[in-house]
């Protein structure tokens, strides 16, 4: 059972443009959710982050938001850069500090 | 400041053969600590999870355990791998009550 899912395996956006990833969870428990970006052959690295008190939070061109009802959240991209080029996941957990959940990522490439 | 490590980064190992792959985390005490995989095609799959020493969740049956014989360091193993075991491997750590959560540069594994 796929309690996150991002059903989009792959996104392709020319530079300068908006870049929307998308993420869909199922369990009405989750509180916290989180994206990760990752580079071929290293860890994820965290981007940002939202709680469920929220419905967007912010940083530089990177911002999230949050619809609880629809049980959705998508990670805005603006503008988009070569640089961003990788995989992003999105996680849930229950509580802060419980195990967080991933999708099965959603390959962006952002081409010059 | 706080670092994860976690070795060996690569490795290639026959069928029937015993897996060994071990992180530590510096700079903190007390971490919730966890072992994801992510193989060829799929998302971020949490494999183990654990709270403190000696304490250890298996999120799905497999042919892998995990054990804390320490603080900050955890251990991936196994008695006879398989070809599914393929994969790469990431460590994290996180802060409890926080909900980032830190992964390290993770381990290939290719098993022939």
């Amino acid at each position: 059972d796929q309690q996150v899912k991002q059903n989009s395996p792959s996104l392709s956006v020319q530079e300068g443009r908006i870049s929307i990833l998308n993420c869909d969870y199922t369990n009405s428990m989750f509180d916290y959710f989180l994206w990760y970006k990752k580079y071929p052959a290293e860890g994820p690295t965290f981007l940002i982050s939202i709680s469920s008190i929220k419905d967007k939070n912010e940083d530089g061109r990177f911002t999230v938001f949050l619809n609880k009802s629809a049980k959705h959240l998508s990670l805005h991209i603006v503008p988009s850069q070569p640089g961003d080029s990788a995989v992003y996941f999105c996680a849930a957990s229950e509580y802060q500090g419980g195990k967080l959940i991933f999708g099965q990522g959603t390959e962006l490439s952002v081409k010059p | 400041s706080q670092t994860i490590h976690q070795w060996p980064a690569t490795l290639v190992q026959p069928v029937g053969s015993p897996l060994s792959l071990e992180c530590t985390v510096e700079g903190t005490s007390n971490p919730n600590l966890y072992w994801y995989r992510q193989a060829a095609g799929r998302g971020l799959q949490l494999l183990f999870y654990s709270v403190g020493i000696g304490q250890i969740s298996s999120e799905v049956p497999q042919n892998l355990s995990a054990s804390r014989p320490q603080d900050r360091q955890f251990i991936l193993s196994s008695k006879k791998l398989l070809l599914s075991d393929s994969g790469f491997y990431l460590c994290a750590w996180s802060v409890k009550a926080v909900d980032t959560i830190y992964f390290g540069e993770g381990s290939w594994l290719t098993v022939v």
